[in-house]
């Protein structure tokens, strides 16, 4: 079946810096979305990449989708104390009715 | 508009009891979800429902139970807990495959 990967699983930043979180499918999704957890809450849907190659930004969040619809990632530039919680991937395959298959997240630490 | 909310928010059970968690919501979703989330796993879904008096098998099914007997509720049920059903259980509606709205959480435990 369907299977989602996330790297890292942990991702210790120093406020200031920039970092990459990256999603990889064993099968060509249709979609993909990311949400974001903070510690102790639940998930919220940030955004969803549907075509090939696509590119969004949400401030200093950029989201890609990559050309073959297997693999996605999450870049954050200049991290703040916000950025905090975990990230995670979810991708729908076209005969998954609307199923997503969630990655194990990345648990973003910012060190001020 | 309250969103997706769960019924209880904490529950202690002993191996061999039953509960039932409920889920609301207030915005007219099709499809509803309930998935489970456990340290290093991130979100394994449990059962679905794509409409009302609907619902199937998602990844981790076994052990539970579900109705959907109005549009707007999706209950999950226990029948005879075990101590490796203890995580956090998490309700979730969309529109079709897009995006999901979860409730706050139910975090159960059982001994």
């Amino acid at each position: 079946g369907q299977q989602v990967m996330q790297i890292p699983q942990y991702q210790h930043v120093q406020e200031g810096e920039d970092f990459t979180t990256y999603c990889n499918s064993s099968t060509t999704l249709s979609n993909i979305q990311w949400y974001k957890q903070r510690p102790g809450g639940h998930p919220v849907f940030l955004i969803q990449l549907v075509k090939s190659g696509e590119v969004k930004k949400q401030k200093r969040l950029t989201f890609q989708f990559g050309e073959a619809k297997k693999n996605s990632s999450l870049h954050i530039t200049a991290t703040q104390t916000t950025d905090v919680g975990t990230y995670f991937c979810a991708g729908i395959s076209p005969d998954s009715w609307g199923k997503l298959q969630f990655g194990a997240g990345t648990q973003v630490v910012v060190t001020p | 508009n309250a969103g997706v909310t769960q019924t209880p928010k904490f529950r202690v059970l002993k191996t061999g009891q039953s509960m039932t968690l409920l889920c609301a919501q207030d915005m007219n979703h099709e499809y509803m979800y309930w998935y489970r989330q456990d340290p290093g796993m991130g979100l394994r879904l449990i059962h679905y429902s794509v409409g009302e008096g609907t619902t199937a098998k998602g990844e981790v099914p076994d052990g539970y139970n579900v109705s959907r007997l109005k549009k707007q509720n999706f209950l999950l049920g226990l029948e005879s807990a075990a101590p490796s059903q203890t995580s956090v259980y998490f309700c979730a509606s969309s529109s079709r495959a897009y995006e999901q709205y979860f409730g706050p959480g139910t975090r159960l435990t059982v001994t």
